[in-house]
C-alpha cells in the first residue's frame, strides 16, 4: 500500500526557518513527480509546489516564490521542502501528494496525513 | 491568477443528487481534478481528467466540464458522502484549487 508520511512540523517564529520531510514507500518513487500542497485551519487547500521525478524541474505559487525550495533525495525516497523567512500566512496543515502517472492533466492520486506548521511569536 | 469559485455549500437529501459546480474562466479546455475531505482527515481523489472515477470509487460520483463550467455529481448521495470538496486545475504549471463545498446530507 502506498504510503507517504509527513514530518518536521512544528512552531517556528516569524522570519524564521523549517524543513518538512515526506517519506515515500511502497511505489517507485524516482519515477514520481510529487507536490507540496497546504491548508490553513479551516481554510481550503492551497498548492504550494511541485518537483520533477528527477529533481530538473520545479514550479512554486508565487506566495513562497524565492522563500520555499523543494528538493528530494531519490535514494532516499524522501522529499522535503525547505521554508525560509517564515510568515504567519503560512501557517497551516502541509500534504504531501504523489502525481498520478496514468492521468491526462495532473492529479494527485495519494496524499501523505499532513503535518501541522504554525509560525507564531 | 487564475481562479477557480465553487459555492460554499450544498445541502441534499439521502438518496438525491447533489450537483457541485466549479466555475473558471474557458474551463473546459483544462483538465479538472476533484477531491473529498472529511474532517480531520487528507483528501481523497474522486475524479480525475474530468470525468474518470480512480479504482474504489463509488459510480455514484461523476464529473463533466464544459465551457466555463465544471460539474461532480453525486447520485444517490449517502450520509457518508458529507465532506468537503474541492475541485482542481493548472495554469501552465501552477496548482489551482476551487474555493471548497460542503456538502450536507440532511
Amino acid at each position: 500500500q502506498v504510503q507517504l508520511v509527513e514530518s518536521g512540523g512544528g512552531v517556528v517564529q516569524p522570519g524564521k526557518s523549517l524543513r518538512l520531510s515526506c517519506a515515500a514507500s511502497e511505489f517507485t518513487f524516482s519515477v514520481y513527480t510529487m507536490h507540496w500542497v497546504r491548508q490553513a485551519p479551516g481554510k481550503g487547500l492551497e498548492w504550494v509546489t511541485l518537483i520533477s521525478s528527477d529533481g530538473s524541474k520545479k514550479y512554486y505559487d508565487d506566495s513562497v516564490k524565492g522563500r520555499f525550495t523543494i528538493s528530494r533525495d531519490n535514494s532516499k525516497d524522501t522529499l522535503y521542502l525547505h521554508m525560509n523567512n517564515m510568515r504567519t500566512q503560512d501557517t497551516g496543515v502541509y500534504y504531501c501528494a504523489r502525481e498520478d502517472l496514468a492521468a491526462v492533466g495532473r492529479a494527485f492520486d495519494y496524499w501523505g496525513q499532513g503535518t501541522l506548521v504554525a509560525v507564531s511569536s | 491568477s487564475y481562479a477557480l469559485t465553487q459555492p460554499p455549500s450544498v445541502s441534499v437529501s439521502p438518496g438525491q443528487t447533489a450537483t457541485i459546480t466549479c466555475s473558471g474562466d474557458k474551463l473546459g479546455d483544462r483538465f479538472v481534478s476533484w477531491y473529498q475531505q472529511n474532517p480531520g482527515q487528507s483528501p481523497l481523489m474522486v475524479i480525475s481528467q474530468d470525468t474518470k472515477r480512480p479504482s474504489g470509487i463509488p459510480e455514484r460520483f461523476s464529473g463533466s466540464n464544459s465551457g466555463n463550467t465544471a460539474t461532480l455529481t453525486i447520485s444517490g448521495t449517502q450520509a457518508m458522502d458529507e465532506a468537503d470538496y474541492y475541485c482542481q486545475t493548472w495554469d501552465s504549471n501552477t496548482g489551482v484549487f476551487g474555493t471548497g463545498t460542503k456538502v450536507t446530507v440532511l
